[in-house]
């Protein structure tokens, strides 16, 4: 079975552009999580997409926007990017939202702001 | 504000020794406390985890021992091996509704 993917798994923009990041959660999995994880540090929770309904947001600013499709996958969107928006945006998908086991990770897609 | 606190932040281990990384919370609704190991380049995966009404869980060489009273838990890495040496993060949730992460411990296992 394939896990969770993320495309595209390297990107570099330049500040104040646009960026999408797509996410393919685990066949049956309906729950999407993003996180951010800037390096040296643990994961930071951006959003949770449950059944195409937003459940939960970090303490993100409103440059950060997701939705998730019929299908289950995801895309992250980020605007206005700043350097201090370089990381690696990991993508969570679990069978369902608000139980605590199930969460795979993908490998994420590394962001480089320059 | 860390919500999750992680100590240390590095650690160098003999091969065959034991391994042991510490972790903190404050918020007592948190109801669950993975670990996770995370290798370069790939996003972290599930080693081990706990709810607060146990105190210990072992699988294999990984046991987790958590103390309720103290708000505290910890990763314990039995007759550590070369492979082992990667980042590993506690983590903690309600739920599952987000994840929170402490700031994790590179570990070297040397042969």
């Amino acid at each position: 079975d394939a896990g969770v993917t993320q495309s595209p798994t390297h990107l570099i923009k330049t500040r104040g552009q646009h960026v999408t990041l797509r996410c393919s959660p685990i066949s049956g999995h309906k729950s999407v999580s993003w996180y951010q994880q800037v390096l040296g540090q643990g994961p930071q929770f951006i959003f949770q997409y449950y059944e195409k309904e937003e459940r939960g947001r970090g303490n993100f600013p409103d440059r950060f926007s997701a939705r998730q499709f019929p299908n289950y996958s995801s895309e992250l969107n980020v605007n206005a990017l700043l350097l201090g928006d370089s990381a690696l945006y990991l993508c969570a998908s679990a069978a369902f939202a608000g139980q605590n086991y199930g969460y795979t990770f993908g490998s994420g897609t590394r962001l480089t702001v320059v | 504000q860390q919500q999750v606190k992680q100590s240390p932040q590095s650690l160098i281990v003999q091969k065959g020794g034991i391994s042991i990384i510490n972790c903190a919370y404050e918020n007592t609704a948190f109801d669950y406390f993975p670990w996770y190991q995370q290798f370069p380049g790939k996003g972290p995966a599930l080693l081990i985890a706990i709810r607060p009404d146990v105190s210990e869980k072992k699988e294999g060489r990984f046991t987790i021992s958590f103390n309720k009273s103290a708000k505290q838990f910890s990763l314990h890495i039995m007759d550590s091996q070369p492979g082992d040496s990667a980042t590993y993060f506690c983590a903690a949730s309600i739920t599952g509704n987000q994840f929170y992460f402490g700031t994790g411990t590179s570990l070297t296992v040397i042969p």
